[in-house]
């Protein structure tokens, strides 16, 4: 079935470094992304959100990127630190809203080195 | 504003018993979602509420899952029996609407030996 995969399972920087963190999803009719954040026993965190009419958005520190002609979507970390440590989502909504029903990737799990 | 509550934490049970988690979801929040998180994948939907009633089930195991949310506030998730392949995280998530944010709790961790 259609779903959203990330291409690197785990990711180790160096804190101060920019972090990137791909995904690749597969369902075209979706046109709502979300990247969320989970931390070790917690729930998902919300990052930073993109609709599909835009192939760029900023956050604090956060900067997501939609490339919607081969449906890739990544999240970009400035300055890594130490508390960004987590396990890094992206999801999809293909129901043409902006709400919880949503479709996740397995996973990048980001480790910063001080 | 306080969160998604979720309880108990930690549960631990033989396969083939029946276990039911609680969730409390953020004051006014209309929609309920239950997802599925087996450890190194991410969450999966299993159902999602709109006030008392059932929006989608379609993921979810019929022949052992049941959920409810009677007067469209709390929810349970029941599973009956369990196997050893229900072994997850059960996260519960809560929307103002079925079109808004959704807001997550911290899960019950299941351990199905």
């Amino acid at each position: 079935g259609e779903s959203v995969g990330l291409h690197l399972p785990t990711l180790s920087v160096q804190e101060g470094d920019n972090s990137i963190i791909n995904c690749a999803y597969s369902n075209s009719a979706s046109d709502y992304f979300i990247w969320y954040k989970q931390e070790s026993g917690k729930g998902p965190q919300f990052i930073i959100d993109i609709r599909s009419n835009m192939d760029k958005r900023q956050g604090q520190r956060v900067t997501v990127l939609l490339n919607k002609t081969v449906k890739h979507l990544s999240l970009q970390i400035a300055a890594t630190q130490p508390g960004d440590s987590a396990v890094y989502f992206c999801a999809e909504n293909p129901y043409r809203d902006q709400g919880g029903k949503l479709i996740f990737g397995q996973g990048t799990e980001l480790s910063v080195k001080p | 504003e306080a969160g998604v509550a979720q309880s108990p934490r930690y549960k631990i049970i033989e396969k083939r018993q029946s276990v039911a988690f609680w969730c409390n979801p953020i004051s006014g929040h209309a929609t309920l979602y239950w997802y599925q998180q087996i450890l190194g994948q991410g969450p999966k939907l299993l159902i999602q509420f709109q006030n008392n009633g059932v929006v989608d089930d379609s993921q979810l195991p019929k022949d052992r899952f049941s959920a409810e949310r009677l007067k469209g506030v709390d929810s349970t998730l029941k599973i009956q029996p369990a196997k050893l392949e229900d072994s997850a995280v059960y996260l519960c998530a809560s929307s103002f609407q079925p079109n808004t944010e959704a807001f997550f709790g911290q899960g019950t961790r299941l351990t199905v030996v």
